[in-house]
């Protein structure tokens, strides 16, 4: 069983609407997590950071952590081409580096 | 700014002929990884050093080295590539939270490697 796992997509939302990417964990020791984005060819990069369960918004993304159920998600909203890309979970399983999961494909339709 | 520096961007080699990929940081973080990450796969982490201390992973290959001459440097050596070895080189680095955790990671631009 891989420690991060997503779904590869690609998931195709039309401009504007909701982006729901999903994550499942699964070292229930796990305290932390994190959200990257990663265009093709180059590297990841940060969007959201998670510590607590519950919501966290930052403007058009908010990500989604339940510890219970090992799930973890990032909701874009009014999604643009722009966020068309990769998107990787990682988690942080106290080894002091993240494991990070394969991506999901978003493609963002105009 | 502070950031994170890999060179080279780019690298051809041929089956079998070492190859170093360098890191630079001035973030001045106690923590520089490197990842693997071939096409459509999750970045995987090959070794980290924390502050001067060394942590390969237990799968990481015999022939991939890496070093560590002070807090901003960090180099890749791969002894002998090996075509499966074509691949993204990325390093991060972050600065220790404390304890086991792991803070934010930061990434330099990455090293595409090529065997051929």
């Amino acid at each position: 069983q891989k420690e991060v796992e997503q779904n590869s997509g690609p998931l195709s939302v039309p401009e504007g609407a909701i982006a729901s990417l999903n994550c499942t964990y699964s070292d229930r020791g796990s305290q932390s997590f994190f959200w990257y984005r990663q265009y093709s060819g180059k590297s990841p990069e940060l969007i959201m950071s998670i510590y607590s369960n519950g919501d966290k918004e930052d403007g058009r993304f908010t990500a989604q952590l339940n510890k219970a159920s090992q799930y973890v998600s990032l909701l874009i909203r009014d999604s643009q081409p722009s966020d068309s890309a990769t998107y990787l979970c990682a988690a942080d399983t106290g080894r002091r580096a993240l494991t990070f999961g394969s991506g999901t494909r978003l493609q963002v339709q105009p | 700014d502070a950031m994170v520096i890999q060179n080279p961007r780019y690298q051809v080699t041929q089956f079998g002929k070492p190859v170093t990929l360098s890191c630079s940081q001035t973030l001045n973080h106690n923590v520089m990884y490197w990842y693997q990450q071939k096409s459509s796969q999750a970045p995987k982490l090959l070794f980290h050093y924390y502050d001067k201390d060394f942590n390969n992973e237990a799968d990481t290959p015999d022939n991939f080295q890496s070093r560590r001459p002070n807090t901003s440097f960090c180099f890749l050596d791969i002894r002998s590539p090996g075509l499966g070895d074509t691949a993204m080189y990325l390093c991060a680095t972050s600065r220790d939270p404390g304890g086991t955790n792991t803070g934010e990671l930061f990434f330099g631009e990455g090293s595409r490697l090529t065997v051929l």
